[in-house]
């Protein structure tokens, strides 16, 4: 079956320390792997994506590479800001079906000032 | 940008009521989910739907329903409200064959 295994949080962190947040898969076949966050208030946002192994996906500073050996898509900021605030989401969503997606259960990011 | 569109952003309902949440894309979307999002569980899909007038189930359909008679609208049903349904509701939409799912800002659902 599919599933997404993520840290479990909260997360606290001053600002400008480096963050990474865990994120382990189960899938068959070869997925998309996915990171989403969640602004306070808000619905969930795609942060970055990665099609295949090794493919490394970035956005506003945030990196993951897709670990196919190890299965596994952490992510990781060199120096967090309080804005990075947020939920981070892990996912997948399998070849076979594009309709569905897998989500992790979240972790919540604090960055203290 | 996408739009993806919930009627509400808070509901408070009793027990045994008949609860509809509305969701609306503007983006000419054909695939549209429904998600329950719960403290430690993550989001788990409840029905999603990849044309008009079709459904599917989820992982978690039961207590629920689904209607989507246009594209752009797909409704999520309560057919008989219970207090372990409340929880934040997300709605979703993709693009077929693009694999990104855009998705609401949520429905913060109250069954007292």
């Amino acid at each position: 079956g599919n599933s997404v295994t993520q840290m479990e949080g909260p997360v606290t962190l001053s600002e400008e320390a480096f963050l990474t947040i865990n994120c382990t898969y189960t899938a068959t076949g070869y997925p998309s792997l996915f990171w989403y966050v969640q602004y306070p208030g808000e619905g969930l946002q795609l942060l970055l994506k990665a099609t295949k192994a090794d493919d490394k996906g970035s956005n506003k500073g945030f990196e993951a590479t897709y670990r196919k050996e190890t299965t596994s898509f952490h992510l990781e900021k060199g120096s967090v800001q309080v804005s990075d605030s947020a939920v981070y989401f892990c996912a997948l969503s399998n070849q076979y079906n594009f309709n569905k997606f897998y989500f992790g259960s979240g972790t919540k990011l604090n960055v203290k000032p | 940008d996408v739009k993806v569109t919930q009627s509400s952003r808070y509901l408070v309902k009793r027990t045994g009521e008949k609860v509809f949440l509305e969701c609306v894309q503007d983006m000419d979307h054909e695939n549209m989910f429904w998600y329950r999002q719960d403290p430690g569980l993550g989001l788990r899909l409840i029905y999603f739907s990849y044309d008009v007038k079709m459904k599917e189930k989820g992982d978690i359909p039961e207590g629920y329903s689904v209607s989507r008679e246009k594209k752009e609208r797909f409704s999520l049903i309560l057919e008989s409200a219970s207090t372990n349904q409340t929880s934040m509701y997300l709605c979703a939409s993709s693009l077929s064959g693009q694999n990104i799912q855009y998705f609401g800002a949520g429905t913060r659902l109250s069954v007292l």
